[in-house]
């Protein structure tokens, strides 16, 4: 059983500070890894995506990922109130659908 | 009209109705799904239909029967459920051989009374 695993929170930050999102998966195998976020009532959106060691930096959002430790984050820089959602880790190992974890909820106070 | 599709957003039904759950995208990809969101509960994948051909069925009780008439369109027909049938169900698509991301509908809120 693949499985992707995220704290569920809330993690609660204040405004101005770094988020940090952390998510771990079992597949040794998988081989792109995928941030979506998920406002409260609305459907999940592809926020970030990694396919290598390393970091990714898109604006305020860095994504990072060490295949050896099965383990991929996401750092949210000078975090806002509207950075407020759920954060999904999904993992594709190439010839299955994508596997969600349960999203951790993420609470940025002004 | 861009993105995925769903119809209707908000649906209330009793045990013995017969309903369906409509999904288009306009994205011109060639996979399109079924997920079921559960409070609480990671996203649990129902249906994949590649190519319009069902290519997973990922334990679905048979009250739940989808259908995928053209690469754009996906129903999820739905008779008989129970209450815990109770979720957000949400269409997402991708194309295959692409880099994994699915695009996502904003979801039918599905309550069974």
């Amino acid at each position: 059983q693949k499985e992707v695993e995220q704290n569920s929170g809330p993690l609660s930050v204040p405004e101005g500070a770094i988020a940090s999102l952390n998510c771990t998966y079992s597949d040794r195998v998988s081989q792109s890894f995928f941030w979506y976020r998920q406002y409260s009532g609305k459907s999940p959106e592809l926020i970030m995506s990694i396919y290598s060691n390393g970091d990714k930096e898109d604006g305020r959002f860095t994504a990072q990922l060490n295949k050896a430790s099965q383990y991929v984050s996401l750092l949210i820089r000078d975090s806002q109130p509207s950075d407020s959602a759920t954060y999904l880790c999904a993992v594709d190992s190439g010839n299955t659908p994508l596997v969600f974890g349960k999203g951790t909820r993420l609470s940025v106070i002004a | 009209e861009t993105g995925v599709t769903q119809t209707p957003r908000h649906l209330v039904m009793g045990m013995t109705n017969k309903k369906s759950l409509k999904c288009e995208q306009h994205l011109g990809h060639n996979a399109m799904y079924w997920y079921k969101q559960s409070a609480k509960k990671p996203l649990e994948l129902m249906f994949v239909y590649s190519l319009e051909e069902r290519v997973e069925n990922n334990s679905v009780p048979s009250r739940f029967s989808p259908e995928c008439p053209n690469s754009s369109h996906l129903f999820l027909h739905l008779h008989t459920l129970q209450p815990e049938d109770s979720a957000l169900y949400l269409c997402a698509s991708s194309q295959i051989g692409g880099a994994g991301e699915l695009f996502f509908g904003e979801g039918s809120r599905l309550t069974v009374l």
